[in-house]
């Protein structure tokens, strides 16, 4: 099987401008959740999708929203970007039934805000 | 959501036993016990999961005591390539992911 896709890989945006990430989960996932990973603050859950709804979020301000498709893939989206959005972006897949199941990481958009 | 706690970094040598102990003194009943691995660059790793007592795969061992307060990954001989983050989270067995990770535990391995 393929594994998690994420495009693009590397991202140049400036403060202000919005950013629309995606992610391809593994065939037959169905659940897609989102990390913000930096130096400082580490790896944190942004939100979870499963079958097109939001089964969880974290805490991170509304700038910050996703969404799922049909066919699982998953878009992630930020708005008015900030200095301090400049991150790597994780999106992992699982088949999601119950929330243990392993989770498969993609290898993340790096994205860079100026 | 129990919080978890490691050691921020961990020396060693190439062919030795690493062990790793994580601590969550608020783990709840349905909790389960997880552990990734990440490198530079990279998404984290599936390494093991467990509920209570030991498991062991191909690649490492997860020790888990009776009281469930704290875990031990054990990597047996490792390598340079292990060099990485080691994270431990406690994920509850209800639907959905609310997977928190802590700060992990940086392993050098050193030839």
């Amino acid at each position: 099987k393929a594994g998690v896709t994420q495009t693009p890989r590397y991202l140049i945006k400036t403060r202000g401008q919005q950013v629309t990430l995606s992610c391809s989960p593994i065939s037959g996932h169905r659940s897609v959740s989102w990390y913000q990973q930096t130096p400082g603050q580490g790896l944190q859950f942004l939100f979870e999708y499963f079958s097109e709804t939001q089964r969880n979020k974290g805490n991170f301000p509304g700038r910050f929203s996703g969404r799922q498709f049909s066919n699982s893939r998953s878009e992630m989206n930020v708005s008015t970007l900030e200095l301090g959005d400049s991150a790597l972006y994780l999106c992992a897949s699982s088949s999601g039934r119950q929330g243990l199941e392993t989770q498969y990481f993609g290898p993340g958009t790096r994205l860079l805000v100026l | 959501l129990a919080k978890t706690t490691q050691p921020i970094s961990m020396d060693s040598y190439e062919g030795q036993e690493v062990n790793i102990t994580c601590s969550h003194n608020n783990i709840a009943t349905n909790d389960y016990i997880t552990w990734y691995q990440q490198f530079p660059s990279q998404g984290p790793r599936f390494i093991i999961q467990g509920y209570k007592t030991k498991v062991t795969n191909e690649v490492a061992s997860l020790f888990i005591p009776a009281d469930r307060k704290s875990s031990t990954l054990s990597l047996p001989r490792v390598s340079l390539s292990d060099t990485a983050v080691y994270y431990c989270l406690v994920a509850e067995n209800t639907g959905g992911f609310k997977t928190i990770f802590g700060a992990g535990t940086r392993l050098f391995v050193k030839a």
